[in-house]
């Protein structure tokens, strides 16, 4: 079974929709992560949260929200989705004492 | 601010060929630095890492040495392999705990 989860895989949303991304992770960690990856362009960090009480704004957190359910669960919201965030998002997560992240499948977003 | 500088992509070669993939990076202080793989359809996972100067990371036959002197951390493997076509990040750990990635460098493994 996949230590970190994300859903959907892939979603296909028109411009001004509310979007949810979901990551759910077994291992454990306090630390979650939502990046994009932009080709050419590497990871941006978009939010992450060290635990359950608190979120911290990344590079790109503009046009971007997240909530920290549980010590599990971490979800990544468009509240308007626009063309330019169209993009791969990834959730990741580590241990609050190692500095390896680990990574989900990604979710492939288009936005029309 | 802290950055990360990798050759871009894409990287052809042949089977069996020697692999480099610069990596250069600028930072204050001692960061830790990564490499990771994403192989198609999937998300990173680590392939390896250095914490200090002179430390070589090695995983899965490629290598990679932290050289203080030259802020760099060059990617190696002596014979590469068709499954070792990929997408390869290079990072760097902060001061304040984040991630600085590269932008990623294509390989793509000929037989």
């Amino acid at each position: 079974d996949a230590d970190v989860t994300q859903t959907p895989r892939n979603r296909i949303t028109k411009t001004g929709k509310r979007i949810m991304l979901e990551c759910s992770q077994t291992k454990g960690h306090d630390r979650m992560y939502w990046y994009r990856q932009d080709p050419g362009l590497g990871l941006r960090l978009i939010y992450y949260s060290f635990d359950v009480k608190d979120i911290n704004k990344g590079e790109i957190s503009d046009g971007y929200s997240v909530s920290r359910q549980a010590q599990a669960k971490f979800s990544l919201s468009l509240e308007s989705a626009i063309p330019n965030q169209t993009a791969l998002y990834f959730c990741a997560t580590s241990a609050a004492t190692r500095r390896e992240q680990f990574f989900g499948p990604g979710t492939r977003l288009t936005v029309l | 601010g802290d950055s990360v500088t990798q050759m871009e992509g894409p990287v052809t070669l042949s089977e069996e060929a020697c692999l480099t993939i610069n990596c250069t990076y600028t930072a204050t202080g001692y960061p830790s630095l990564f490499w990771y793989v994403q192989y198609p359809g999937e998300g990173l996972q680590l392939l390896l890492k250095a914490t200090k100067a002179d430390d070589k990371g090695s995983n899965k036959g490629f290598e990679a040495t932290y050289r203080k002197e030259t802020t760099s951390f060059h990617l190696e493997k002596g014979s590469v392999q068709v499954s070792d076509s990929a997408v390869y990040f290079c990072a760097l750990r902060n001061s304040n705990y984040q991630l600085i990635w590269g932008a990623g460098t294509k390989l793509i493994i000929k037989p």
